[in-house]
């Protein structure tokens, strides 16, 4: 079973602080997606890097596919209530399958 | 919108019993998948099916049955509940990743409790 684990498992900040969560895994994906987990609903879908080394930006939020396409970070820059959640990472294989991994929860107090 | 529905939210069962969830989605989509959530393990995948009839199993497919009879309905079947299916249970479908992004769309989540 291909794993990916993520790093921290908890995070609880300060409104405006900013934040990494790291993705890692021994295999190789040919995509790497990120999800955000609100309380009482299912992932939804932030963002999906496929060449390593891209780097993506949404508002404060910027991803990083690694060069050997193993990794990925999520950098969250002044961070507000409103990105608390659940960050799963999730890789896809050279299949439709995807494998999600452990979650980082995030939460920022005002 | 998207839509991915699923008929419970909360269930409570008994050991032993028969256990059903129900999953439909409005996009027609090919693929359908069976997640369940546990705290630390993130998503585990249960079963996916990518056409109708079609099933596979996924990383814990053990004390599960799926059927998918209808392209929009994506049924999980616990045969006879044990505690430790206690958990959050998520289904989700996409369209065949080939020309697309390969975006999961998932339901709001089906938590059962096994006493």
């Amino acid at each position: 079973t291909q794993l990916l684990e993520q790093s921290p498992q908890f995070l609880s900040i300060q409104e405006g602080e900013n934040l990494t969560v790291y993705c890692n895994s021994s295999s190789v994906f040919s995509s790497l997606q990120w999800y955000r987990q609100e309380p009482g609903e299912g992932p939804v879908l932030l963002v999906t890097v496929v060449t390593g080394g891209e780097v993506k930006k949404l508002k404060r939020l910027t991803f990083q596919f690694g060069d050997a396409r193993k990794d990925s970070s999520l950098h969250i820059t002044a961070a507000q209530p409103g990105d608390t959640g659940l960050y799963l990472c999730a890789g896809r294989p050279n299949t439709d399958k995807l494998i999600f991994g452990t979650g980082t929860r995030l939460q920022v107090f005002p | 919108d998207v839509k991915v529905t699923q008929s419970s939210r909360y269930l409570v069962k008994r050991t032993g019993e028969k256990v059903f969830l129900e999953c439909v989605q409005d996009m027609d989509h090919e693929n359908m998948f069976w997640y369940r959530q546990d705290p630390g393990l993130g998503l585990r995948l249960i079963y996916f099916s990518y056409d109708v009839k079609m099933k596979e199993k996924g990383d814990i497919p053990e004390g599960y049955s799926v059927s998918r009879e209808k392209k929009e309905r994506f049924s999980l079947i616990l045969e006879s509940a044990s505690t430790n299916q206690t958990s959050m249970y998520l289904c989700a479908s996409s369209f065949r990743t080939g020309g697309s992004t390969g975006e999961l769309f998932f339901g709001e989540g089906s938590r059962l409790t096994v006493l």
